[in-house]
């Protein structure tokens, strides 16, 4: 297998414009998270989902944060607008179940002017 | 709630051991997981504790003592290659919660 892929592996964006985050997770596994990873705050959950479901948003920062699934082998992060605090590191994760291993993509390493 | 500790850096000597300690507050998990950051990179699972005491992989070993909310990770025979950032994490039935990572910085 592949592992984790995400796509672009680099985004600079000015503020204000949409970005759109992809990952496509290890086949046969049931569980997608996204993280978003700075140095002030580290590795924060930011949603994750369970057979294309989303089970906990909880960490999405704001109403400018979407996520979808819309099968099993694609899910997207939007930011929409984008403002600079949004520039970070952000990590796509997947694993067979919630508590169990995780394997991480590359990350996108998003700045925001 | 939960919350995890570790310290934000250590430093050791190439070819030393060094222990990279967590300690936890939380009201259920059923195991601890270490996991490795080089700079640029994303983070990969190294260990994982499900019951208390010491696992052993490699030059790798990680420990876990839920009567003290702690646990380790001692690394050995320390390579340049090992100069990284380390998580422990918590793992719940519903997620793992990530603490915010020990930068070990290795000496020539």
């Amino acid at each position: 297998d592949a592992g984790v892929i995400q796509s672009p592996r680099h985004e600079v964006t000015e503020m204000g414009q949409e970005v759109t985050l992809r990952c496509k997770p290890i086949s046969g596994h049931d569980y997608l998270f996204w993280y978003r990873q700075t140095m002030m705050r580290g590795l924060e959950l930011l949603i994750y989902f369970n057979n294309n479901v989303p089970i906990d948003d909880s960490g999405m920062p704001e109403d400018r944060f979407s996520a979808k699934m819309p099968n099993a082998s694609f899910s997207t992060l939007k930011i929409q607008p984008s403002e600079p605090r949004d520039s970070a590191v952000y990590f796509c994760a997947s694993s067979l179940e919630t508590g169990e291993t995780q394997y991480f993509g590359p990350g996108t390493r998003l700045l925001v002017l | 709630g939960q919350s995890l500790e570790q310290p934000s850096e250590v430093t050791a000597v190439e070819g030393a051991i060094v222990q990279i300690n967590c300690t936890y507050q939380t009201s259920g998990f059923y195991g601890l997981s270490w996991y490795q950051q080089h700079d640029g990179g994303a983070p990969t699972f190294l260990s994982y504790n499900a019951l208390d005491g010491l696992e052993e992989t490699g030059r790798f070993s990680s420990f876990l003592s839920r009567s003290d909310s702690y646990g380790y990770l001692l690394l050995q025979e320390l390579q340049m290659k090992d100069s990284a950032s380390y998580f422990c994490a918590l793992n719940r039935d519903d997620k793992i919660i990530f603490g915010k990572g020990t930068r070990l910085h290795i000496l020539p």
